[in-house]
């Protein structure tokens, strides 16, 4: 079975520009999460999707950061424009319907590089 | 929110060596998750754990609810066991919505290094 799927792996870009990042989940899992994974640090939640619904995008910096989930499979996080600070790992994960029981699976991450 | 920690923050083993890692976390948690997050940034899943004893080859993990802790042994360790390893917990949040939902936290992760 497919595990979570994420391109680019890795992108460089000036600041000011904007940047997608794709996300294909794991077939049958309705929830999606993005998090961010800053160097030294463990990830960090900034939206959930439950299905095509968005429930908890709190940590998301909303002035700059946007996501999608169409038709409640793949998801793509985007950064319009990205700033110096937002150079990290963008993780995508997945796991089965909602619930505080269901283990998450990550995908391999996107480096973000911005100069 | 709930604080989870990991210690030690680095160790360094050689080949062959036992080790054992800590996590404590502040609160009563839903669950917890152990990952290997490998030399090219993949978080591989170890344990899925909220509770008891569980072991998979080399390694085997340990969470006490109760007193809020949980331990990954690593035997015999070996050089592609370098990495971080990472604890997180799952708690449960509430969104605007009024609806429950498990938050994983993450700790700051050991760092393991093994040499030949």
């Amino acid at each position: 079975e497919a595990g979570v799927v994420q391109s680019p792996r890795y992108k460089i870009i000036e600041k000011k520009q904007p940047v997608a990042f794709w996300c294909n989940p794991i077939s049958g899992h309705n929830t999606l999460y993005w998090y961010r994974q800053n160097l030294g640090q463990g990830p960090e939640l900034l939206i959930r999707y439950e299905n095509e619904e968005a429930v908890d995008d709190s940590q998301l910096p909303k002035d700059r950061f946007s996501a999608e989930r169409l038709k409640g499979v793949d998801s793509t996080l985007k950064i319009q424009p990205a700033e110096l600070g937002d150079s990290a790992v963008y993780l995508c994960a997945s796991s089965l319907a909602s619930g505080s029981v269901n283990e998450q699976f990550f995908g391999p991450g996107t480096r973000l590089t911005v100069l | 929110g709930i604080q989870v920690e990991q210690s030690p923050p680095d160790l360094i083993l050689q080949e062959g060596a036992n080790s054992t890692l800590r996590c404590n976390f502040s609160d009563s948690v839903n669950n917890l998750q152990w990952f290997h997050q490998n030399p090219w940034g993949q978080l591989i899943n170890l344990f899925y754990i909220p509770s008891g004893t569980k072991q998979n080859g080399r390694l085997s993990a340990t969470t006490v609810a109760t007193e809020r802790y949980s331990l990954l042994y690593i035997s015999s360790s070996q050089t592609t066991d370098s990495g971080v390893y990472f604890c997180a917990v799952v708690s449960l949040s509430w969104n605007a919505g009024g609806t429950s939902y498990g938050k994983l936290t993450f700790g700051q992760g050991t760092i393991l290094t093994v040499h030949p």
